[in-house]
């Protein structure tokens, strides 16, 4: 596609359940990024997915988020047992690795999650 | 780790005027590159303006212009001229050469007509 897509654009949930958000990001972008962005503030670092190196992972506020990128495009990030400090718009990013250039990254309009 | 600071919470300009957003960064690396970031309302976040930091000439795009001090480790944003449509939140943002991206915690600016 011509930017990068996130799915679905809301979601409400109830405290306790699991949600997966979808980001499909634009072609041939080597690296994806997700972060967190509560009411008004600024953007949390969640992850990062370079190629087909490990994910930096480090910005994960817990175990019950996890996130993968199959066949090195889309990737889900999934919240488990959500809970209502979850609630925020997640925003997906996608660069086009081209190493000393240090490119601009791409974002999806995001999703915003309310656990009710 | 790299970090990034926005000590702005907030800001705002009269129309027309020009309003400077402030960041600064901390790293032990010499080649990275730095970003202004703008989110409007609608969530779309938009790439305004790019500085390589081997470059000493300060990056400018149309009315946006940048004053990069790498030794001091500051990367400020100069919009001149400021339009109603530049109310948003303006996030500064680091990469070194592995496009890791992080981000300051945002700066919401306020153009007043």
């Amino acid at each position: 596609g011509a930017g990068v897509s996130q799915s679905p654009s809301n979601k409400v949930t109830e405290k306790g359940k699991d949600v997966e958000l979808r980001c499909d990001p634009i072609s041939g972008h080597t690296a994806l990024y997700w972060y967190r962005q509560s009411l008004g503030q600024g953007l949390e670092f969640l992850i990062y997915f370079q190629g087909n190196s490990a994910p930096d992972k480090s910005g994960l506020p817990s175990d019950r988020f996890s996130a993968e990128r199959t066949g090195g495009s889309v990737s889900t990030l999934t919240i488990q047992r959500t809970q209502q400090e979850d609630s925020a718009v997640y925003l997906c990013a996608s660069s086009l690795s081209q190493g000393r250039l240090g490119t601009e990254a791409f974002f999806g309009q995001g999703t915003r999650l309310t656990v009710v | 780790a790299q970090t990034v600071t926005q000590s702005q919470p907030e800001m705002s300009v009269q129309e027309a005027e020009t309003v400077t957003l402030s960041c600064t960064y901390d790293t032990s690396e010499n080649n990275y590159y730095l970003f202004w970031y703008k989110q409007p309302p609608s969530r779309q976040m938009i790439l305004v303006i790019r500085q390589e930091a081997y470059k000493q000439q300060n990056a400018t795009e149309n009315r946006f212009s940048v004053n990069f001090q790498k030794a001091a480790k500051s990367f400020s944003l100069k919009i001149s001229d400021s339009q109603l449509g530049d109310t948003a939140m303006y996030f500064c943002a680091f990469t070194l050469d592995n496009n890791d991206m992080r981000f300051g915690a945002g700066t919401r600016l306020t153009v007043k007509p």
